[in-house]
């Protein structure tokens, strides 16, 4: 079964980091790109961060720029977040998804930031 | 940039069918979209990927009553036979060199 199941999210105060994961399993997971895409409370879903099956090309939408990296472990069939001085406003449940239009979600974990 | 603009909410009732449009920004009108149905309290879900020749590509079990179309720079996505599960917010989303973007949904209510 192609499944995608993210973890690592939690409270944090601002300014804060977290890692977020994403476990990639029932299908060739280097042959995929990958995407970070989150919803606020109440809101939309927000893309956030995209990466080739290579790592070759990375994208990032302008609110996440220079705070957050998006990397992958092809080995251990994983994605990965890196957050860094979070903001109140980056709370959000934040979900894995395969290739660019999204064919394959996880079932997201959520980031709280507050003090 | 390309931007996604959808309604943000229809209604239809039970058993009626009922399109949604996701209408691309001026001079995009060429790139393909996926929709995606999140259903109340849970995650996304893909429904399809929708080329502008015509061809689609629709997720694992997704059912014959949602099919996709396009005119110009909008794309449709049509619910025949709608059930109570079809409440849910649906997404369009498209992308290209340097970006994806999602519309900013449109919430279906079934009566």
């Amino acid at each position: 079964e192609v499944q995608l199941v993210e973890s690592g999210g939690g409270l944090v105060q601002p300014g804060g980091s977290l890692r977020l994961s994403c476990a990639a399993s029932g299908f060739t997971f280097s042959s995929h790109s990958m995407d970070w895409v989150r919803q606020a409370p109440g809101k939309g879903l927000e893309w956030l961060s995209y990466v080739t099956g290579g790592s070759g090309t990375i994208y990032y939408a302008d609110s996440v720029k220079g705070r957050f990296t998006i990397s992958r472990d092809n080995a251990k069939n994983s994605l990965f977040l890196q957050m860094n001085s979070l903001r109140v406003e980056d709370t959000a449940v934040y979900y894995c998804a395969r290739e660019a239009y999204m064919d394959v979600w996880g079932k997201g974990t959520t980031v709280i930031v507050s003090s | 940039q390309v931007v996604l603009t959808q309604s943000p909410s229809a209604s239809a009732s039970l058993g009626a069918s009922v399109k949604l449009t996701c209408t691309l920004s001026s001079g995009h009108s060429s790139y393909a979209i996926a929709w995606h149905q999140q259903q109340p309290e849970k995650g996304p879900r893909y429904l399809m990927k929708f080329n502008t020749d015509g061809s689609h590509s629709k997720g694992d079990g997704i059912p014959d009553r949602f099919s996709g179309s396009s005119s110009g720079a909008e794309r449709y996505l049509s619910i025949s036979s709608l059930q109570s599960e079809d409440e849910a917010d649906y997404y369009c989303q498209t992308w290209g060199t340097g970006f994806v973007v999602f519309g900013g949904g449109t919430k279906l209510t079934v009566l």
